[in-house]
């Protein structure tokens, strides 16, 4: 079975650019979820789609925005990008079936913010 | 608000220098703990689930536990390629996932 993809690996942009970010779930998960890493912060949850719905949101400006596709496919936008948005942003995809609920992470967008 | 403390922030240890990982974790309505591996410009990899107080689990050289506050990550006899950020995260529920900021563990020849 595939792993989850995340297109592209690496982005520069520069302050005030938008940029939107893919991710493609292992086959038959329906969830996919987004995340920013930062070495200072760790992991913090941005948002969390199920069947085309946003279900969980974490606590980031609305510059940071996201949706789903029927095919489960989810892609992430942060418009109006500043310095402190380069991070690692990492998509994970589970299946919420059952007990079922760890989430499987792809490689990554690597963002550079100039 | 769901918290997740993990101890040490750093582990260096020589091979074969069996230690332990702590996860100590604040929920409300705990669904499961999650031990993921994360190696340096890597996504994270999927460990362990463990869902309820005594559960216990064991993949090569890992063992993970729970209690009603804590988890461990037991590593046997580590070998150097056991060296990665080792991140534990917990779900109350059906919101969102809260992980703690990790351990770096690194095992030296």
């Amino acid at each position: 079975k595939a792993g989850v993809t995340q297109t592209p690996r690496y982005l520069i942009k520069t302050r005030g650019q938008q940029v939107t970010l893919s991710c493609s779930p292992i086959s038959g998960h329906r969830s996919v979820s987004w995340y920013q890493q930062t070495p200072g912060q760790g992991l913090q949850f941005l948002f969390e789609y199920f069947s085309e719905t946003q279900r969980n949101k974490g606590n980031f400006p609305g510059r940071f925005s996201g949706r789903q596709f029927s095919n489960s496919r989810s892609e992430m936008n942060v418009s109006t990008l500043e310095l402190g948005d380069s991070a690692l942003y990492l998509c994970a995809s589970s299946s919420k079936q059952g007990r079922d609920n760890e989430q499987f992470f792809g490689p990554g967008t690597r963002l550079t913010v100039l | 608000e769901d918290q997740v403390t993990q101890s040490p922030e750093a582990l260096r240890l020589q091979e074969g220098e069996s230690s332990s990982l702590n996860c100590s974790y604040t929920v409300s309505g705990l669904r499961g703990l999650f031990w993921y591996r994360q190696d340096p410009g890597k996504g994270p990899e999927f460990l362990f689930t463990l869902y309820s107080a005594g559960e216990e689990k064991e993949k090569e050289r890992l063992k993970a536990t729970l209690t009603k506050k804590e988890s461990f990550l037991h590593i046997t006899a580590p070998k150097p390629e056991d060296s990665a950020t080792y991140l534990c995260a917990v779900q109350a529920g059906y919101q969102k996932v809260t992980f703690g900021t990790g351990t770096k563990l690194q095992v030296i020849p």
